[in-house]
């Protein structure tokens, strides 16, 4: 059973840090891997998706790679902004269109 | 381009009801997935349809229901409301199924009191 593990499960630091956020997952058996974000009580938003022949992907101030071999996918964010503040999910896909998802690194980013 | 839509945004149903969620895709996607979000489970799969077909189902009991329509809308239906189906459900599309990116509706908030 596939299960996806997200380290740390909070994080609090000042603006301007570069941040990873970790995530890791059982089964190397994936279609791709997706990052998403989530403010409190709202819907996800798509960061970034790495399809499983893929090593990483780059948005912005946005770098997620993937290692699908050891069962890892980092996501950097540079010089983070108040704004970032959200709780950031990974999924794998493991089947058509069953998204297993960690849970969450929950972020705040102060002035 | 529109994002996905769900209607209601907030539900409050009393135990034994039943309920009808309501989720409208992107324009062009034909692939909805449902899923549940509640604290102490986090983000759950309830199904996928593609081209009104049910093409993968989560462990949830058959209390939990969906369609599609041919117009890629999709409903998921809840009978014998229970307190612990208190949860945000999420609705996503994406333009194909399997290995697409998905995208996600705001959600429907439901209490069950």
């Amino acid at each position: 059973k596939q299960e996806v593990t997200q380290i740390p499960a909070a994080l609090s630091v000042p603006e301007g840090e570069n941040l990873v956020l970790n995530c890791s997952f059982t089964d190397s058996a994936i279609y791709n891997l997706q990052w998403f974000r989530q403010d409190p009580g709202k819907g996800l938003t798509s960061l970034l998706l790495i399809q499983s022949s893929q090593r990483e992907q780059t948005s912005g101030r946005l770098n997620a790679s993937l290692d699908k071999s050891s069962g890892r996918s980092t996501l950097y964010i540079a010089a983070s902004q108040p704004g970032d503040s959200a709780t950031y999910l990974c999924a794998v896909e493991e089947d058509t269109d069953k998204l297993i998802f960690g849970t969450g690194t929950r972020l705040q980013v102060f002035p | 381009k529109a994002g996905v839509t769900q209607t209601p945004r907030y539900l409050i149903k009393t135990r034994g009801q039943q309920v009808t969620l309501s989720c409208s895709p992107i324009s062009g996607h034909r692939s909805v997935s449902w899923y549940q979000q509640t604290p102490g489970q986090g983000l759950q799969f309830l199904f996928e349809y593609f081209s009104e077909t049910q093409r993968n189902k989560g462990n949830f009991p058959g209390r939990f229901s969906g369609r599609q329509f041919s117009n890629s809308r999709s409903e998921m239906n809840v009978s014998t409301l229970e307190l612990g189906d208190s949860a945000l459900y999420l609705c996503a599309s994406s333009f194909v199924s399997g290995g697409d990116e998905q995208y996600f509706g705001p959600g429907t908030r439901l209490t069950v009191t």
